[in-house]
């Protein structure tokens, strides 16, 4: 099975902290993608990536950046946690054209 | 763009009975996916059910099927026979067809919670 892993489930952070979320895939999957979760809202796209060191803007990207240095991983930054960052990020891998596996989410908490 | 809506934010079902959830969404593409995801509690995204907008039938899975309008552009889940494990809330997604790289995200709904009343 697929296994998608976020380094964290709950995440508490001061304004203006620099927060790093990090995911791990373990199937050699092309595509990753960041999404945020917010009740009424739905899942909208941050980023995502097709290959390594290739990224491109999603949906809501302003106060994100990403990398994807290997394969496998890839990394959400949050260069100054501001408290309207404070939801639920949830990462998800695919190979082109097959359906996405997510990962648990991580709950941040931004104070 | 694509857009997925989802007009109703919660829906409570008797176990054992039959509810259905509603999505509509917007393309102007001709090939396409659509996706109906749960997430549980332990917010792990599970893949419901998927539909290929070149299939005319409409796709089922054991307890779960669609109704697939392509000209409403509209994408429905019935779930028979409910049961308690079924409580979660439900998205609906979109992604195109073309299988390049900048055209494999998913564009999600706002999502419904489904009750089970025992």
């Amino acid at each position: 099975d697929v296994k998608v892993t976020q380094s964290s489930r709950y995440l508490v952070k001061r304004t203006g902290e620099k927060v790093f979320l990090e995911c791990v895939q373990d199937m050699d999957h092309e595509n990753m993608f960041w999404y945020r979760q917010d009740p009424g809202l739905g899942l909208r796209l941050i980023y995502f990536s097709y290959d390594v060191k290739m990224k491109e803007k999603g949906d809501i990207p302003e106060g994100y950046s990403v990398s994807r240095e290997k394969k496998e991983r890839f990394s959400l930054i949050l260069e100054s946690a501001s408290t309207n960052q404070t939801s639920m990020y949830l990462c998800a891998s695919s190979l082109v054209g097959e359906k996405l596996f997510f990962g648990s989410g991580t709950q941040l908490s931004v104070l | 763009a694509q857009t997925v809506t989802q007009s109703q934010p919660e829906m409570s079902v008797q176990e054992a009975e039959t509810v259905t959830l509603s999505c509509t969404y917007d393309t102007s593409e001709s090939d396409y996916y659509l996706f109906w995801y749960k997430q549980p509690p332990s917010r792990q995204m599970i893949l419901v059910i998927r539909q290929e907008a070149y299939k005319q039938q409409n796709a089922t899975e054991n307890r779960f099927s669609v109704n697939f309008q392509k000209a409403a552009k509209s994408f429905s889940l019935k779930i028979s026979d409910s049961q308690l494990g079924d409580a979660a809330m439900y998205f609906c997604a979109y992604r195109s067809g073309f299988r390049i790289q900048g055209a494999q995200k998913l564009v999600f709904g706002q999502g419904t919670r489904l009750t089970i009343n025992p």
